[in-house]
């Protein structure tokens, strides 16, 4: 069974400041990770998606890498703005059952 | 194009009440997923469908049934409602289930069981 823990559970910073957030898996037979942003109330919007073959993959100020043997990613967002205050959750899609799994995510709080 | 979106957005339920969660997609998406979160467990997947007249249990599925008699639908049911139940229900779709393909996830249902 793959489980997934998000480090840390919730994060303030000042504006401007880099943020960086962890993500552990315990299964690495995965196709892909997928990093997702979720606002209050909302559902779960898309941010990046890393293929098992890819070592990071860019958008904007965000940057996610993955390393799949030691079963971690992490989500970089640079120069962090009061938009950017959300939970984030990763999910890797294990090959087995093809299926995504859920971390408990991350709330990030920006303040101007 | 509305991508995914689920109906009702809100419901209040007693105890032993039934009641069904619709879910709908305009992408010709193959897979589809429903999905509960709760506080502090993010999300479980309840109950899964690999194309139309197909479903499967994922991780939490007891007390819940789906169907999906068209492709582009995927209903979720509770047939007597428990306050376990109260949850925020989300769907999602994919168009296959390759390494490439990204998952949209609707705007969520918050179910309130009394």
């Amino acid at each position: 069974k793959q489980e997934v823990t998000q480090i840390p559970a919730a994060l303030s910073v000042p504006e401007g400041e880099n943020l960086v957030l962890n993500c552990s898996f315990t299964d690495s037979a995965i196709y892909n990770l997928q990093w997702f942003r979720q606002d209050p109330g909302k559902g779960l919007t898309s941010l990046l998606l890393i293929q098992s073959s890819q070592r990071e993959q860019t958008s904007g100020r965000l940057n996610a890498s993955l390393d799949k043997s030691s079963g971690r990613s992490t989500l970089y967002i640079a120069a962090s703005q009061p938009g950017d205050s959300a939970t984030y959750l990763c999910a890797p899609h294990r090959a087995a059952g093809n299926k995504l799994t859920f971390g408990g995510g991350t709330r990030v709080l920006v303040k101007p | 194009n509305a991508g995914v979106t689920q109906t009702p957005k809100f419901r209040v339920l007693k105890t032993g009440q039934s009641m069904t969660l619709l879910c709908a997609q305009d992408m010709n998406h193959e897979y589809m997923y429903w999905y509960r979160q709760d506080p502090g467990m993010g999300l479980r997947l309840i109950h899964y469908s690999v194309g139309e007249g197909t479903t499967a249990k994922g991780e939490v599925p007891d007390g819940y049934n789906v169907s999906r008699l068209k492709k582009q639908n995927f209903l979720l049911g509770l047939e007597s409602a428990a306050p376990s139940q109260t949850s925020v229900y989300f769907c999602a779709s994919r168009l296959f289930g390759t390494s490439i393909e990204t998952q949209y996830f609707g705007p969520g249902t918050r179910l309130l069981v009394l």
